[in-house]
């Protein structure tokens, strides 16, 4: 059974702090995508990352993909309180099939 | 703008009586997804269409039935829904093409409740 897990579940931290959310997985892919949900809304894209090694960076979010450890990566730099949402990964296995993981509740506490 | 709309966003239903959700998307993409999500918890693939060839997660329950009639539409049919149906809905689009990824869109979400 594929298993897409991600670490911590729940994450409270002080605004201008960094963490790091891990998100791993139990299949073979070089494809990964990681989205942001806000309470009651739908899912909005953060980034796509297509290939072992590839690191994309976008305002205070950086993610990066290790396809050989089954492992991505979502960095936070300096925390904000916008930031405060529900971040999953989501593992393309292809035949346009999309498992997500488990979800990362993020706190950002002024 | 181009997008994925759904209705109705909020649905009230008893149980055991036949709904209907709407998808509709303006993107012209070739695949249209059914995802489940409950309080709390990750997005569940239900099923999905790809042009006009329905895939079926194994998983899911007989209960729930879908609908692709054009490219643009796609319509989430829960014949019987029980309590435990009471979930968020996610439609999503995507479009396979030579690129070497399939970056789904997804609308706002229909949130269902079963009294």
């Amino acid at each position: 059974e594929l298993k897409v897990e991600q670490n911590p579940l729940f994450l409270s931290m002080q605004e201008g702090k960094n963490y790091t959310i891990y998100c791993n997985y139990s299949t073979t892919s070089d494809r990964l995508y990681w989205y942001r949900q806000d309470p009651g809304k739908s899912l909005e894209s953060l980034f796509v990352l297509l290939s072992n090694g590839a690191v994309k960076q976008e305002g205070r979010l950086m993610a990066s993909l290790d396809t050989k450890a089954r492992l991505s990566t979502l960095h936070i730099t300096a925390a904000v309180h916008d930031l405060s949402a529900t971040y999953f990964c989501a593992v393309d296995i292809g035949g346009n099939q999309f498992y997500f993981g488990t979800g990362t509740s993020l706190t950002v506490i002024p | 703008d181009a997008m994925v709309i759904q209705n109705p966003r909020y649905q009230v239903t008893q149980f055991g009586k036949p709904v209907t959700l709407s998808c509709s998307q303006t993107l012209n993409h070739n695949v249209m997804y059914w995802y489940q999500q409950k309080s709390s918890q990750a997005p569940k693939l239900l099923f999905h269409y790809y042009d006009k060839d329905f895939n079926n997660e194994a998983d899911t329950p007989d209960n729930f039935q879908s609908r692709r009639p054009n490219t643009s539409f796609c319509f989430l049919d829960i014949r019987s829904p029980g309590l435990g149906d009471a979930a968020m809905y996610l439609c999503a689009t995507s479009r396979v093409s030579r690129l070497p990824y399939n970056e789904q869109f997804f609308g706002p979400g229909t949130r269902l409740t079963v009294l």
